[in-house]
């Protein structure tokens, strides 16, 4: 039982390159998360899920698009990168009512735009 | 006003010795709370949920003052593996929101 992993751990992008975050649990969970971690501001909500096909806008969405095709897998998408986006990207499922329920972390990507 | 708010720190706190953090919200609709705990350079992982009648865990208690929109989160006997930064979560719109988090050193 790996739990949540995240795919890749670390990347250097270019201002301007396009990438994809993986996010894959497999507690079948049903509702699974995006945040940024910066020195400072906390954890800030990108976007969340709250079940297979659906997706919603969090805290800080722009810039950000996201999808949820299969149950245990959330994708992160950078279109054009930007150095504001240089940040840790932590993953979260769990299985209940958002804001209720335990949340599980991934390990974490640390992208650098530069 | 800020929706969670923290003191950082650092406490600089001797091993055995007890320590106590305060976490400030601003919602007062808000319906559930939570201690993490995360370690340098790692995800944050749930340490306690925050019940209105007070919670403890082995050393570590935490209670919720609904009245004045405050939780706290006390460790007895302080261990140097309690070394980490403690953040305070809140269930504010429609998720959760996390604090900025205190850092806690515990120094032999």
């Amino acid at each position: 039982n790996a739990g949540v992993t995240q795919t890749p751990k670390f990347r250097v992008l270019k201002t301007g390159q396009s990438m994809t975050l993986l996010c894959a649990q497999d507690m079948n969970h049903e509702y699974m998360y995006w945040y940024r971690q910066d020195p400072g501001m906390g954890l800030r909500l990108i976007h969340y899920s709250v079940g297979e096909g659906t997706t919603a806008k969090g805290e800080v969405p722009d810039g950000y698009n996201v999808s949820r095709l299969k149950k245990q897998n959330f994708l992160l998408g950078l279109e054009s990168a930007a150095p504001s986006q240089t940040s840790v990207y932590f993953c979260a499922s769990s299985s209940g009512r958002t804001g209720f329920n335990e949340q599980y972390f991934g390990p974490g990507t640390r992208l650098t735009v530069t | 006003r800020k929706e969670v708010e923290q003191d950082p720190g650092p406490f600089n706190v001797p091993e055995g010795a007890t320590v106590a953090f305060n976490c400030t919200y601003s919602n007062s609709a808000s319906q559930s709370f939570f201690w993490y705990r995360q370690d340098c350079r790692k995800e944050p992982k749930l340490l306690m949920s925050v019940y209105s009648s007070g919670n403890e865990d082995g050393r570590f208690t935490a209670q919720l003052n609904r009245a004045s929109q405050y939780i706290s989160l006390l460790i007895r006997d302080s261990k140097l593996s309690d070394s980490a930064t403690y953040l305070c979560v809140v269930n504010v719109w429609n998720g959760l929101t996390f604090g900025k988090g205190t850092h806690l050193i515990i120094q032999p």
